[in-house]
């Protein structure tokens, strides 16, 4: 069966330090994820998925297969980065659905 | 463009009533999806819908839940008879036909039953 696991609930750094979100997954297909994030009193925005290898907003996100494992990391943290982010896998069903499974999430502080 | 709205943003029921949630997707989207946060917990997908078309409904309880999405007007995402279990916030996404993994979320609706 699918499943997300984002193992820290909260995790916070000071500004300026390095942040690694960890997300691990479990998938019988080829996997597709994603990094969505919600800022204070924001709707939830996708921030990245791995197909595009992009940076966004100093984030990047790689996919171990070998560790099942898409661990969210910026190099130096920023006070603007702290918000509530979620790991999600895409499950492309028979139906032709495209389901996102949600990790529970990790709060981002970042002291000042 | 408003992006996915979603009314109410709070809606307070007593146990055994009915709940309508409204969801109407971003202009030019035709695919909708209904997911729901307990407390402590991640998103969880619960029903995919194009237009007067149910997808996908494996994540959907198998009573008192229901779902449509009409050729005019939002979707809607019925609960009757609630209990307090149902107590969540209830998220739509919509996304285009083009690219449907890329899904763009609504505030959200937080029901509270009492």
């Amino acid at each position: 069966a699918q499943r997300v696991t984002q193992p820290e609930k909260l995790l916070s750094v000071f500004k300026g330090a390095p942040v690694e979100l960890k997300c691990n997954y479990s998938y019988s297909g080829s996997p597709e994820l994603f990094w969505y994030v919600q800022y204070s009193r924001q709707r939830l925005q996708l921030l990245l998925r791995h197909i595009s290898r992009e940076s966004i907003k100093g984030f990047t996100a790689d996919l171990n297969k070998g560790e099942t494992s898409f661990h969210l990391k910026k190099p130096f943290a920023q006070e603007e980065d702290s918000a509530m982010y979620y790991c999600a896998l895409r499950m492309v069903r028979q139906t032709g659905a495209n389901n996102l499974f949600f990790g529970t999430g990790t709060r981002l502080t970042v002291i000042p | 463009n408003a992006g996915v709205m979603q009314n109410p943003r709070h809606l307070v029921r007593r146990r055994g009533q009915e709940a309508r949630l409204r969801c109407s997707p971003m202009k030019g989207h035709s695919h909708v999806y209904w997911y729901r946060q307990l407390p402590e917990e991640g998103l969880k997908f619960m029903v995919y819908l194009q237009k007067e078309n149910i997808i996908d409904e494996s994540g959907m309880p198998k009573e008192r839940f229901s779902a449509e999405f009409p050729k005019e007007g939002p979707s809607i995402l019925r609960i009757q008879q609630v209990v307090r279990g149902d107590s969540a916030a209830y998220f739509c996404a919509s996304s285009p036909s083009e690219t449907p993994y890329e899904q763009y979320f609504g505030p959200g609706t937080r029901l509270t039953v009492t």
